[in-house]
């Protein structure tokens, strides 16, 4: 049972900013939003993390609403090397384990 | 800081025969996570580990699959017998205490192919 849902991918171009939106209706009180970031033959990466309203670090910002059942990932002038699959996650009330879904495939062009 | 290492990098064998990975996670790391991969999808927990307990075995396939974490640090895999549908990349993370909340390190994966 999926506990996200996420684009199955999509394209952009260099320097263009990028939003990656992803729903999570029966995400937890006490639960963070998690973003991987998984480039081919590696593992997932850490992105960037949030509870409420909006995050900002060096590689992305992530706005979430505040009913918390949906959090946007935005990548700002992206480059080719942004080109990756992109995993939201999220903690479920009741489960210990982080679930990924199939996550969103990022094709970034000249 | 290392990061999670992994090995093999690369594994290929028949059916039915066996294959083991190691895993040795972050110093300090008390939470162990072995994932499946298959082509094409998000990853699938296998079995997560706590110190060298088991805490979530619930998609781990026992008849076949086998993990160990000795000392509560090193990891191994085991698959015995292979099958077809076990072609997949195997990652190994690890995080300081296991809270949904925390932040996962993986290493690069060993990519297994049955034939």
């Amino acid at each position: 049972l999926a506990k996200t849902t996420q684009p199955i991918s999509m394209d952009s171009y260099e320097g263009q900013e990028v939003n990656i939106t992803c729903s999570h209706n029966n995400i937890a009180t006490n639960d963070y939003i998690t973003w991987y970031q998984q480039f081919p033959s590696q593992g997932p990466r850490f992105i960037i993390q949030g509870y409420k309203t909006k995050v900002t670090n060096e590689v992305a910002s992530l706005f979430i609403p505040a009913d918390r059942k949906s959090s946007t990932l935005s990548l700002p002038r992206v480059s080719l090397s942004d080109t990756a699959v992109y995993y939201c996650l999220v903690g479920v009330q009741g489960f210990q384990k982080l679930v990924f879904g199939t996550g969103t495939r990022l094709l970034v062009s000249p | 800081e290392a990061g999670v290492a992994q090995s093999p990098r690369y594994k290929i064998i028949e059916k039915r025969q066996s294959v083991a990975f190691w895993c040795n996670p972050i110093s300090g790391h008390a939470t162990l996570y072995w994932y499946q991969q298959i082509l094409g999808q998000g990853p699938k927990l296998l079995i997560q580990f706590q110190n060298n307990g088991v805490v979530d075995d619930s998609q781990l396939p026992k008849d076949r699959f086998s993990a160990e974490r000795l000392k509560g640090v090193d990891s191994t895999l085991k698959i015995q017998p292979a099958k077809l549908e076990d072609s997949a990349v195997y990652l190994c993370a690890s995080s300081l205490v296991g809270g949904t909340n925390e932040k996962l390190f993986f290493g690069s994966g060993t990519q297994l192919s049955v034939l």
